[in-house]
């Protein structure tokens, strides 16, 4: 049974970086999952950030613009996600997920309970 | 605007059947396989389906769900008022390089 848990500041500014981390149990992020970021934006539905992979491999979402970083740190057995030059638009719950990727398949069977971000000055 | 379109909302009376259907194009449901996810009121989202109509252990048989070329549906059978929900479709989408998710649909057991 894997276990997440999303931590990182509640509020970031306008302009700023927001960063958030997701602590592992429970599995190694050196198994075979893909580590994945997806959030909600207050009464909206899901949107897939982005996910990385043990061997260090990244898709984004394109409608980011470039925006997020994906990151793994093995020593610590948690992944990170980076997201730049936030605006109002990037308030939202922020999930970190094991995802299921390849051959066609995509799913996420592990969720964290998610952490709301709120980006104002 | 979602890639994948999914009807807002649906409803249905206790023990009743619904249906709630996912609809996409050849560069993601029909080329790839659809999951669904049950997300309760203030609740982080479920997997209910993957690999179209794979159900994850615990997921009760009134769960169902089918692919049809580029459409998907999820079939939920002897309603109850716990499965009042928002309910997602979501898939890898090739021509994008990312996995998409539908807008989701509000299920009310009237």
């Amino acid at each position: 049974q894997v276990q997440l848990q999303e931590s990182g500041p509640g509020l970031v500014k306008p302009s700023e970086t927001l960063s958030l981390t997701c602590a592992v149990s429970g599995d190694s992020i050196s198994g075979v999952y893909w580590w994945t970021w997806v959030r909600q934006a207050p009464g909206k539905g899901l949107e897939w950030i982005g996910q990385v992979y043990r061997d260090g491999s990244t898709n984004y979402n394109p409608s980011l613009n470039s925006r997020a970083t994906i990151s793994l740190d093995k020593s610590k057995n948690h992944f990170s996600l980076q997201l730049s030059s936030v605006t109002a638009a990037d308030t939202a719950i922020y999930y970190c997920t094991t995802e299921k990727y390849g051959d066609g398949q995509s799913y996420f069977d592990y969720w964290g309970q998610g952490t709301l971000v709120t980006v104002s000055s | 605007q979602s890639v994948l379109t999914q009807p807002p909302s649906v409803s249905a009376a206790p023990g009743q059947k619904v249906t709630i259907s996912c609809s996409g194009s050849n560069s993601n449901i029909g080329n790839n396989y659809v999951s669904w996810y049950q997300q309760l009121p203030v609740t982080t989202p479920k997997l209910l389906i993957y690999e179209n109509n794979q159900r994850p252990s615990g997921i009760p048989d009134r769960f169902s769900g089918s692919k049809s070329g580029t459409s998907a549906t999820l079939d939920i059978t002897g309603l109850q008022t716990g499965d009042e929900a928002d309910y997602y479709c979501g898939t890898w989408d090739s021509s994008l390089s990312a996995v998409v998710f539908g807008g989701g649909t509000k299920l009310t057991v009237l």
